[in-house]
């Protein structure tokens, strides 16, 4: 099993809609979560950091923790063509950084 | 701000080629990364250095050597390179090992 698994999509929704992507981890020490948003042909940039169980809100953006799952997600509310990406999960606790694969979404306008 | 740049945005090399990818970063990080990414396989981690002078192999080391011979700056090199090598190559870095990390803005490198 991956330490980090996540649906690649791509995941095409209207504009205005809510977005909601998921990473499912195996790995308890993870202690701390990220999702990073990569555009074409950019590095990625870190978007929403999380080190509690719960809720983070950002604007838009909702990163959520189920530490007991072991399922974290992350939500775009109202969302913007702007938007489209691909967006990354990453954790960490063995002082290394493992990421998932990456979900591409598209706003369609 | 912290600022990661590469040396290239697009490189086009031949087969058997040496090839120096660089990075530079401006935030005093003690960590640097290569990853290259390539579809469906998602970011693999190439090599780390926690310090100058030091290295780690990641998880695909084969094939490639880095050199941080000062704390901001972190080369990957490609001995000889081979079309399989062709990916974004992308640089990093980070405070602490388990501390966020900062990407550039990736060198798309196409192995002829």
């Amino acid at each position: 099993q991956k330490e980090v698994e996540q649906d690649p999509g791509p995941l095409s929704v209207p504009e205005g809609a809510i977005v909601s992507l998921n990473c499912t981890y195996s790995n308890s020490a993870f202690q701390y979560f990220m999702w990073y948003r990569q555009y074409s042909r950019k590095g990625p940039e870190l978007l929403m950091y999380t080190y509690s169980s719960g809720n983070k809100e950002d604007g838009r953006f909702t990163a959520q923790v189920d530490k007991s799952s072991k399922y974290i997600s992350l939500f775009i509310r109202d969302s913007q063509p702007s938007d489209s990406a691909t967006y990354l999960c990453a954790m960490n606790g063995n002082n290394r950084l493992a990421f998932g694969k990456g979900n591409q979404v598209v706003v369609i306008p | 701000d912290v600022k990661v740049t590469q040396s290239s945005r697009y490189l086009v090399k031949r087969t058997g080629e040496k090839v120096f990818l660089e990075c530079v970063q401006d935030m005093d990080h003690e960590n640097m990364f290569w990853y290259r990414q390539d579809p469906g396989l998602g970011l693999r981690l190439i090599y780390f250095s926690y310090d100058v002078k030091m290295k780690e192999k990641g998880d695909i080391p084969e094939g490639y050597s880095v050199s941080r011979e000062k704390k901001e700056r972190f080369s990957l090199i490609l001995e000889s390179a081979s079309t399989n090598q062709t990916s974004m190559y992308l640089c990093a870095s980070s405070l602490t090992s388990a501390d966020t990390q900062y990407f550039g803005p990736g060198t798309r490198l196409t192995v002829l």
